[in-house]
């Protein structure tokens, strides 16, 4: 099956400055990688996703990367905000999309 | 409904005791899905519903586990028999369709105690 794997773990930056969360895959026919955001007690909640006809996607401060060959994804927040901390989790899918395999999580705790 | 509600927001079994946790996906939404998340972790996948029909179930991760969505909206994970290994958030999931982003209900947290 697939194995997604997420680095960091944890991450913290200054308010203001830029946060990179970093994903790699292991099944090369994975083609569509969401990124969720969840905060303390609450639900995941999708901000941006990526397939794999693209290499790159924006929006507003939030961007995501994908390169298919060294199957590896990242997620890029500029700008970073207080309300940006919470737990990041990567996932790949395949193209049937009946299944996600999520990444360990990334907690990103921007510092005011 | 406005989004995916989970009930009971959090469970308190003791070990050998069943529970019966319950999704509302949202209305109209065809594919319904079963995620673990432990402690610190990504969520796993239980199990995946089109509609009534369970067409995956190969994340569950004994017999002791078991779901349905008899009507094809609500659906109910039952787990027998609990062990404290048990404990974890349990998030249910919909789609619209396949292909579609997943959205997440809040959980349901069970402590085996």
């Amino acid at each position: 099956g697939e194995n997604v794997e997420q680095h960091p773990s944890t991450l913290s930056v200054q308010e203001g400055d830029s946060a990179v969360i970093k994903c790699t895959y292991s099944d090369s026919a994975s083609n569509y990688f969401p990124w969720y955001k969840q905060e303390l007690g609450k639900r995941p909640q999708l901000i941006i996703d990526i397939r794999s006809n693209v290499g790159e996607k924006k929006d507003q401060r939030i961007a995501v990367t994908l390169n298919k060959t060294a199957k590896h994804f990242s997620l890029h927040i500029t700008e970073t905000q207080p309300e940006d901390s919470a737990v990041y989790f990567c996932a790949a899918s395949k193209q049937n999309f009946n299944k996600f395999y999520f990444g360990s999580g990334t907690k990103l705790n921007v510092k005011p | 409904g406005a989004g995916v509600s989970q009930s009971p927001r959090y469970k308190v079994a003791k070990r050998g005791q069943d529970v019966a946790l319950r999704c509302d996906p949202i209305s109209g939404h065809v594919s319904l899905f079963w995620y673990q998340q432990a402690l610190g972790q990504g969520p796993e996948f239980l199990t995946y519903f089109q509609n009534e029909a369970q067409l995956d179930k190969s994340g569950l991760p004994s017999d002791r586990f078991f779901a349905e969505r008899p009507e094809g909206s609500v659906s109910t994970l039952k787990i027998q028999r609990t062990q404290q290994e048990d404990s974890a958030v349990y998030l249910c999931a919909s789609s619209r369709e396949l292909g579609s982003p997943l959205h997440f209900g809040n959980g349901t947290r069970l402590t085996v105690t």
